[in-house]
């Protein structure tokens, strides 16, 4: 059964400093790989995707990300955060034949402070 | 392009009454998802749509049923509301394609007195 995993409920950064959130997927084959960030009251927005290629990929609003097969991770990098990156943000997995849905981790909540 | 459009953006219901929410996907695309997002479930597929047609199903009860029109539109009804119906509900415009994106809208905030 296909299973995503954030494993950070919360973290806390300084304005500036870099930023790593954790992901960790279980899947029958290399799926494709997401991050959304939500901000209060909001929607989903996609930050990056991967589907196959270059394992590390790039976002919008300075994020990346690197798919790594060997951990099953997909990890989310920021070289240095901005306050308004404030947000809860949300890994997932998506099956790479037939159904559109996606399958969420329970998503890790960034703090960012002065 | 316009975005994907959820209508409305809050709603208050009792127990017992059912409730419709809308969802217009952007423009060409023909597949809508539709996710419950709680705080105790985290964010949870309810079902796709393509063409009319009901896709995939997550598990959810039978009271939570959708539509879509012609047009792509898409709405999602829920009926006899419970309390633990309280959630945000997502709409997702696929782009559609083996490189399926999802799209989101701002969602309808539902609240069950």
């Amino acid at each position: 059964a296909q299973s995503v995993t954030q494993p950070d409920i919360h973290i806390t950064v300084s304005e500036g400093a870099s930023l790593e959130l954790r992901c960790n997927y279980s899947y029958g084959a290399t799926p494709y790989l997401f991050w959304y960030v939500q901000s209060p009251g909001q929607g989903l927005q996609l930050l990056l995707k991967y589907f196959s290629g270059d394992t590390l990929v790039q976002g919008i609003k300075g994020f990346e990300a690197e798919f790594k097969r060997s951990q099953s991770s997909f990890n989310l990098r920021k070289p240095s955060v901005h306050w308004s990156d404030a947000a809860e943000y949300f890994c997932a997995v998506g099956p790479i034949t037939g159904a559109n849905n996606l399958f969420f981790g329970t998503g890790t909540r960034l703090t960012v402070i002065p | 392009k316009a975005g994907v459009t959820q209508t409305p953006r809050y709603l208050i219901k009792t127990r017992g009454q059912q409730v419709t929410l809308s969802c217009s996907p952007i423009s060409g695309h023909r597949s809508v998802s539709w996710y419950q997002q709680t705080p105790g479930q985290g964010l949870q597929f309810l079902f796709e749509y393509f063409s009319e047609t009901q896709r995939n199903k997550g598990n959810f009860p039978g009271r939570f049923s959708g539509r879509q029109f012609s047009n792509s539109r898409s709405e999602m009804n829920v009926s006899t509301l419970e309390l633990g119906d309280s959630a945000l509900y997502l709409c997702a415009s696929n782009s559609g394609g083996a490189k399926n994106i999802q799209y989101f809208g701002a969602g309808t905030r539902l609240s069950v007195l």
